[in-house]
C-alpha cells in the first residue's frame, strides 16, 4: 500500500514564484526523501531528512518534517522553468530490511 | 555522485519473447539493488529487492518466474521479463544503494519496454 501521499497532485506556477509540495505518511519512519523525475527519465535524489530532524536546506530547496503530524513539505524558492518535473516523496520505515516507499508524485509546471 | 547505468533505455519486442534489462553501478559497489515498475503518471511500484549473491526478494503480487532477477556481482543486476505480453509494457527503473541502511538511492535512467 502507498505510504507517502503527496499534495497537491499537480501544481502550476509562474517562474520566480515559490512552490510548496506536501507529503503525508502513515507509519513510523527512519527518514523521508524527496526525489525529482523528468518525463521519461530516472529519479534524482534531492534531499533526505532524518526522523530526528525538523528542517533541512539545500540550495533553493527547503524541507520540513513534522513527525507528530506525519507530514513533510518541500519548498522550492524562486522557481525556474527547469524545475518543471514530477516530485516524489519516499519514506524509509523503521526496522531491519527497510525499503523506500514512494508516493504518487506531484507534477510541477513552472511557466516561463 | 554515484552513477547507475541502465540498459537498454528503450526496447520493443514481440509478444512471447524475453527481454533482459541490465543495471550497473559504475563507480560504487551496490550491495542492494531495487527494481521498480512505473505506469504512466503513476508512482514507482517496487517489484523486488536484489542482493548480490542471493535470491531476490519479490514483493507481493509480483511473479518471480515472470520477472527473473539476477544479481551476480556487486555492480550488476539484471531483470529478465520472460514470455513478455502487451500488459508487461511499462517503464522499468532500477536503483542501487551501497549500504543496507536505507539512505539515498541512486537510480538508473529507466527502460521503456513496449511489447507488441
Amino acid at each position: 500500500s502507498q505510504q507517502g501521499e503527496e499534495d497537491p497532485q499537480a501544481l502550476s506556477i509562474q517562474e520566480g514564484e515559490n512552490a510548496t509540495m506536501n507529503c503525508s505518511y502513515k507509519t513510523s519512519i527512519n527518514n523521508l526523501q524527496w526525489y525529482r523525475q523528468n518525463s521519461g527519465r530516472g529519479l534524482v535524489h534531492l534531499i533526505l531528512i532524518r526522523s530526528n530532524e525538523r528542517e533541512k536546506h539545500s540550495g533553493r530547496l527547503r524541507v520540513t518534517l513534522d513527525t507528530s503530524k506525519k507530514s513533510s513539505s518541500l519548498l522550492i524558492t524562486a522557481s525556474r522553468a527547469a524545475d518543471t518535473a514530477s516530485y516524489f516523496c519516499a519514506t524509509a520505515s523503521t526496522g531491519a530490511n527497510s525499503k523506500l516507499t514512494f508516493g504518487k508524485g506531484i507534477t510541477l509546471s513552472v511557466r516561463p | 555522485g554515484a552513477v547507475v547505468s541502465q540498459h537498454p533505455s528503450r526496447v520493443i519486442c514481440k509478444s512471447g519473447t524475453s527481454v533482459k534489462i541490465e543495471c550497473r553501478s559504475l563507480d560504487f559497489q551496490a550491495t542492494t539493488m531495487f527494481w521498480y515498475r512505473q505506469f504512466p503518471k503513476k508512482s514507482l511500484m517496487l517489484m523486488a529487492t536484489s542482493n548480490e549473491g542471493s535470491k531476490a526478494t519479490y514483493e507481493q503480487g509480483v511473479e518471480k518466474d515472470k520477472f527473473l532477477i539476477n544479481h551476480a556481482s556487486l555492480t550488476l543486476s539484471t531483470l529478465t521479463v520472460t514470455s513478455a505480453h502487451p500488459e508487461d509494457s511499462s517503464f522499468y527503473i532500477c536503483s542501487a544503494t551501497s549500504g543496507w541502511n536505507t539512505g539515498e538511492l541512486f537510480f538508473g535512467e529507466g527502460s521503456r519496454l513496449t511489447v507488441l
